[in-house]
């Protein structure tokens, strides 16, 4: 099993759909969780850390299951500039290794 | 954004040659990492420095070599590589090693083709 799961999609919405992505994890000592954005030949940028009760930053709303160990993105009102691949990263300390994973990542195409 | 710069961009080389990636951040952070990302598959963490000494080698093969002469370049030399090591090569920096919420920023990566 993956340690982090994401569909791939593409997942194709028109301008101001609301789109939601699933993440799951394998390691239950997971700590922090965070969601990432890579545009096309570009690198990875963060964009937003993942809090236990839930966080939104402007039209993006994350979420965390702990007892079911997955991650949500909520992007309401879609953009074009939201068409990008979007990254599930967790963060585990474990027999000392301390660094992130990340997801395959799921693509996002906005249509006009 | 020129927080973490990586050269050369774009880089073809043969089996049989030799050639170094290099790294620097601007942002005064403690930690860096190099990373591959092959076509459709996730990142892949390759080395992990922190305050120049490596923490992690994630049973990278041999033909990549790691260097930290300082905190704020990395270097990754190349030789004998195979065309399966063709990828976008990125490096991050942290101000600590990854824990709690501590960000990494990432250069913009080198695209690497080895014929």
């Amino acid at each position: 099993r993956k340690e982090v799961e994401q569909d791939p999609g593409p997942f194709n919405v028109p301008e101001g759909a609301t789109v939601a992505f699933n993440c799951t994890y394998s390691n239950s000592a997971s700590q922090s969780f965070f969601w990432y954005r890579q545009d096309c030949r570009k690198e990875p940028k963060l964009l937003m850390s993942v809090y236990s009760s839930g966080n939104e930053d402007g039209r993006f709303t994350a979420q965390l299951n702990r007892a079911s160990q997955y991650i949500s993105l909520l992007i309401r009102d879609s953009k074009l500039s939201d068409s990008a691949t979007y990254l599930c990263v967790v963060n585990t300390r474990d027999t000392g290794r301390r660094a992130l994973t990340f997801g395959s990542g799921t693509r996002l195409q906005v249509q006009p | 954004e020129t927080g973490v710069t990586q050269t050369p961009r774009h880089l073809v080389m043969g089996m049989t040659n030799k050639k170094s990636l290099k790294c620097e951040q601007h942002l005064g952070h403690n930690a860096m990492y190099w990373y591959k990302q092959s076509a459709k598959k996730p990142l892949e963490l390759m080395f992990v420095y922190n305050f120049k000494e490596q923490t992690e080698n994630n049973s990278v093969p041999s033909r990549f070599s790691p260097e930290c002469p300082n905190s704020s370049h990395l270097f990754l030399h190349l030789h004998t590589l195979q065309p399966e090591d063709s990828a976008l090569y990125l490096c991050a920096s942290s101000q600590q090693l990854a824990g709690g919420r501590d960000t990494q920023y990432f250069g913009p990566g080198t695209r690497l083709t080895v014929l």
